[in-house]
C-alpha cells in the first residue's frame, strides 16, 4: 500500500512564476490536507479537501494560493506569482475519513515538496 | 482557534537517559493529541497518539501522558538512542466545525542524543 505520494519533491521557481504541487492520497483515503513548513518551524495548516470539495481553507493565504481535489487525479496546490517568502516545504497528508474526534482519525504525511523561489 | 505551545525547543541528552517534551493547548474541547517525529528533510511520522478518554499510553520506549484539567500532554522517551535524534512535534485537533479536521502543531523540539 503506497503511502501519500507528492511530486515534485523539489521545485525551483523564479519570482512571478507559478508553482504546482501534486498529492495523491493513500489508497482508500478520500480526505487531503495541505500543510506548509517554513525552515526551522512547525507545520501550519493550509487547507482541507475532500473530492471536489474544499472543506476548510482557513489557513490559506487569501491571494495567489488555491487548492483543488478533483474527482479524478491528484490534489493540486497552486501558487501563482511566487515570491521569496513562499519558499518552504509543503506537506500533503491524507486520512480515510474526516472529522471524528472520538476516533482520533489519524492522518499520514507525504514526503513533502520543497519549493525554492529564486 | 487552538494554540499549542511546546517546550523545550532544543533538548540534548546522553544516550541511555530519558527525554521529556511538554506541550500545552488552549482549546478545552480538543481531544486527540498525536506526536510526530521528523528527521531532516523527511516527512513527519506519527509515533504515538492519545485520546482524551485516556490518561497515559505506552509503546515500548515511548509514552505519552495527558492531563485534561491542566490542558497539557507530554512525550517521554526512555533509554534514548542516537537514532532518536530528530525534531518532535506535538499536535492537537482543533474543535472541528462541520467536517473540519485541523491539526494544530507545536513549534517542535530538536532532540539530540549524544552517544
Amino acid at each position: 500500500n503506497a503511502g501519500v505520494m507528492q511530486n515534485p519533491r523539489h521545485l525551483v521557481r523564479r519570482r512571478g512564476q507559478e508553482a504546482r504541487l501534486r498529492c495523491s492520497p493513500m489508497k482508500g483515503h478520500s480526505h487531503v490536507y495541505w500543510y506548509r513548513q517554513l525552515p526551522e518551524e512547525g507545520l501550519k495548516f493550509m487547507v482541507y479537501l475532500q473530492k471536489e470539495n474544499i472543506i476548510d481553507e482557513s489557513g490559506m493565504p487569501k491571494e495567489r494560493f488555491s487548492a483543488e481535489f478533483p474527482k479524478e487525479g491528484p490534489s493540486i496546490l497552486r501558487i501563482q506569482q511566487v515570491v521569496r517568502g513562499d519558499s518552504a516545504a509543503y506537506f500533503c497528508a491524507s486520512s480515510p475519513r474526516g472529522a471524528d474526534t472520538f476516533s482520533g482519525n489519524t492522518i499520514y504525511f507525504g514526503e513533502g515538496s520543497w519549493l525554492t523561489v529564486v | 482557534g487552538e494554540n499549542v505551545e511546546q517546550h523545550p525547543s532544543t533538548l540534548s541528552v546522553q544516550e541511555g537517559d530519558s527525554a521529556v517534551i511538554k506541550c500545552t493547548y488552549s482549546d478545552s474541547a480538543s481531544n486527540y493529541f498525536p506526536w510526530y517525529k521528523q528527521e531532516l528533510g523527511k516527512r513527519p511520522q506519527l509515533i504515538i497518539d492519545i485520546r482524551s478518554n485516556v490518561g497515559e499510553k505506552k509503546d515500548q520506549r515511548i509514552a505519552v501522558t495527558l492531563n485534561k484539567t491542566a490542558k497539557h500532554f507530554s512525550l517521554h522517551i526512555t533509554e534514548t538512542q542516537p537514532e532518536d535524534s530528530a525534531v518532535y512535534f506535538c499536535a492537537a485537533i482543533q474543535s472541528p466545525g462541520a467536517g473540519s479536521y485541523q491539526l494544530t502543531f507545536g513549534k517542535g523540539t530538536k532532540l539530540s542524543v549524544i552517544p
